[in-house]
């Protein structure tokens, strides 16, 4: 069974500084992994995934996120935070030939001015 | 394309009561699932479809039933409301079993259960 942890529940950053998200894996196989976002009161947007090809796997807007298979940690980052990066991030799981996901408990993203 | 709709919006129940939550989607996709959100808990796979008329449970059955009598529709019921069933409910498709391919949610139904 698969499984994801997001070591941070809260991230607090000031705008134009960088992003950093922590997400780490459990699974048994070459898993998919996935970053979604949840602005306030909205629906989930996909980022980016990452489905064993490159390890460095780049999203929309701005963001990217590292797979490292040694560290089974699938962390996301932007180099500058805008005020509209401000939302709930979940890292993602699930298993190869699988569609049902594993989400984690996510991580709500504050941009201070 | 609409891609995946939820109906309602919102809901306010009394413990006890019924209601089924409506997802719908118009892209042809065999592949559906209802999931949960909590503060603090991510979302959880409540029940899930591989195609009309074959459904299974996931993580968090317990109080809900589904059907699938189309391949567009995935109504989830609940047959006695509890407290604990107050939520955030998410509907997803997807065309296939692949965990490559994208996987479209609805806008979400948020249930209060008194």
């Amino acid at each position: 069974a698969q499984s994801v942890t997001q070591l941070d529940s809260h991230v607090s950053v000031s705008e134009g500084t960088p992003v950093l998200l922590r997400c780490n894996y459990s699974s048994s196989y070459s898993p998919s992994l996935f970053w979604y976002v949840q602005h306030p009161n909205k629906g989930l947007q996909l980022l980016l995934k990452y489905t064993s090809a490159a390890t460095l796997v780049k999203g929309i807007n701005g963001f990217e996120a590292e797979f490292k298979k040694s560290e089974t940690s699938f962390h996301l980052t932007k180099p500058s935070a805008h005020m509209s990066d401000a939302a709930e991030y979940f890292c993602v799981v699930s298993e190869p030939d699988d569609y049902k996901l594993s989400f984690g408990a996510g991580t709500t993203v504050t941009v201070r001015a | 394309n609409a891609g995946v709709t939820q109906t309602p919006k919102f809901q306010v129940l009394k413990t006890g009561q019924s209601m089924t939550l409506q997802c719908a989607q118009d892209m042809n996709h065999e592949y559906m699932s209802w999931y949960r959100q909590d503060p603090g808990m991510g979302l959880r796979l409540i029940h899930y479809s591989v195609g009309a008329g074959i459904t299974d449970q996931g993580e968090v059955p317990n109080g809900y039933n589904v059907s699938r009598s189309t391949t567009e529709d995935f109504p989830l019921r609940l047959l006695s409301a509890a407290p604990s069933q107050t939520s955030v409910y998410f509907c997803a498709s997807t065309a296939t079993g692949r965990s490559t391919d994208t996987q479209y949610f609805g806008p979400g139904t948020r249930l209060t259960v008194l």
